[in-house]
This record gives structure tokens, sequence and C-alpha cells, in this order.
């Protein structure tokens, strides 16, 4: 069974459109993150939820929203989308905040590679 | 400048060789120490995760290190094998809740 899953894996899409990916972890955990990896490969933590609780929001423009449904889901929902945009998107997951204790380990998904044209 | 620098940028290696990669980095207050391995087209899968008071971490043939002092760390890889190729990318978390990535090393062994 896949630890942490994110759908779609590709999304190709027109400048100005609205977009969904979503997340899914089966490990139980308290805590899920959304990160951005550029062309460069640099990867950017964009948010972390807590038992449904927005902790971190990093500098990321407010096009960007995400939802958590429950603690198992992530859904990251992307308004007008733009160029500087497309990149591979990673959901991950951790029993508790990875920057609170080392035990809290985290899973990361395959990624969702987003292309705007 | 980024707050966690990583070195070399790339390596190239013949297999069964080892190596050791570099993380220096500025951020604090530190909390913990983080190793990835993130072969492409997959997502990261951690390595060692290390503390304040850890020096020194070992996951099978991948051995980390901590100096807090000098805030450096290094992984090191020991009988390398093709299927370590990929990226390595070290990570710090600070108490404070930030989390900064290095840019990584790219590691080719060839056979």
């Amino acid at each position: 069974d896949t630890a942490v899953s994110q759908t779609p894996k590709y999304l190709v899409t027109q400048m100005g459109n609205d977009k969904s990916i979503k997340c899914e972890q089966n490990l139980g955990h308290d805590t899920m993150y959304w990160y951005k990896q550029d062309s460069k490969k640099f990867l950017k933590i964009m948010f972390s939820y807590n038992n449904k609780e927005l902790i971190i929001n990093e500098t990321v423009p407010n096009r960007f929203s995400p939802k958590s449904p429950d603690k198992a889901h992530l859904n990251l929902h992307i308004n007008s989308l733009e160029l500087g945009d497309s990149a591979v998107y990673f959901c991950a997951s951790s029993q508790g905040l990875a920057f609170r204790s080392s035990y809290n380990e985290q899973f990361f998904g395959p990624g969702t590679r987003l292309t705007v044209l | 400048k980024n707050q966690v620098e990583q070195s070399p940028q790339s390596l190239i290696i013949l297999e069964g060789k080892n190596c050791t990669l570099q993380c220096n980095y500025t951020v604090s207050p530190f909390s913990n120490l983080r190793w990835y391995k993130q072969d492409t087209g997959r997502g990261p899968v951690s390595l060692t995760i290390m503390t304040f008071s850890e020096n020194t971490k070992s996951n099978g043939r991948y051995t980390a290190t901590l100096d807090a002092d000098t805030k450096q760390s290094s992984l090191h890889i020991t009988a390398s094998q093709l299927s370590d190729s990929a990226s390595y990318i070290c990570v710090v978390h600070t108490n404070a809740g930030k989390s900064t990535f290095g840019d990584g090393t790219t590691l080719t062994v060839k056979p």
C-alpha cells in the first residue's frame, strides 16, 4: 500500500486556469505538508498542517489555498495559474511537526509535475 | 546565499568506492538535521535524522556526522552501488518551525 499518494501525477494546463492536487496518507499521521520543487531541484516548504490546522504558511501567494478535510488528506488548490507555478509539488506527512522532534520522520509522496503553458 | 550549503554540487564515482557529501548551515536555533535521498522522478526518502547531541548516525551503508559547534554535517556512503545514484539533500529544522533545504548533491555511480 502506498503510504503517501498524490493525484494527479502529471498536470498540464493553461495559464489562468484553476487546478487542484490531492494528497492522502494512510500512515495515521497528524501532520501533512506541501513542498514545491522548482526546475533547479530546490525544495521549499509551502504549508504545514497539524491536526487539520494550518501551522506554517511560508511566503506563498494567496492563489495557493490548502484544504484539509481530515487528518489523512491535504489538498492544494491553485487559482489563476501562472507560468512560474510550473514545478513538481510534493506532499509529505509525519507523526508530528518535523521541527519539534527528530522522531517525526517525514514521508514524501511521489510528486505531481505541474506544467503551466 | 542559502543558509544550508551543500558540496559538491555533483559527484561522479566508480561503483564500490566511498564518498563523502558535505552540508554546512547557518540557520538557528537548531532543532534537527536530516539527510534525504531523492531518486529521479521520485519523492525524497529519509536517510538519517540527527539532533544537537548526536555526532554520528548510520543507516546501512550511509553514515551521517554532525558537528553542531562548527555547524557542519557530512554523509558518508560506503561501497557505493549503482542504485546510490540520486540527489542527496540536507535539511535543517529550527526550533522556530523553519525548514531550510540545501540545493542537494547529485551523485552518479558508474560501473
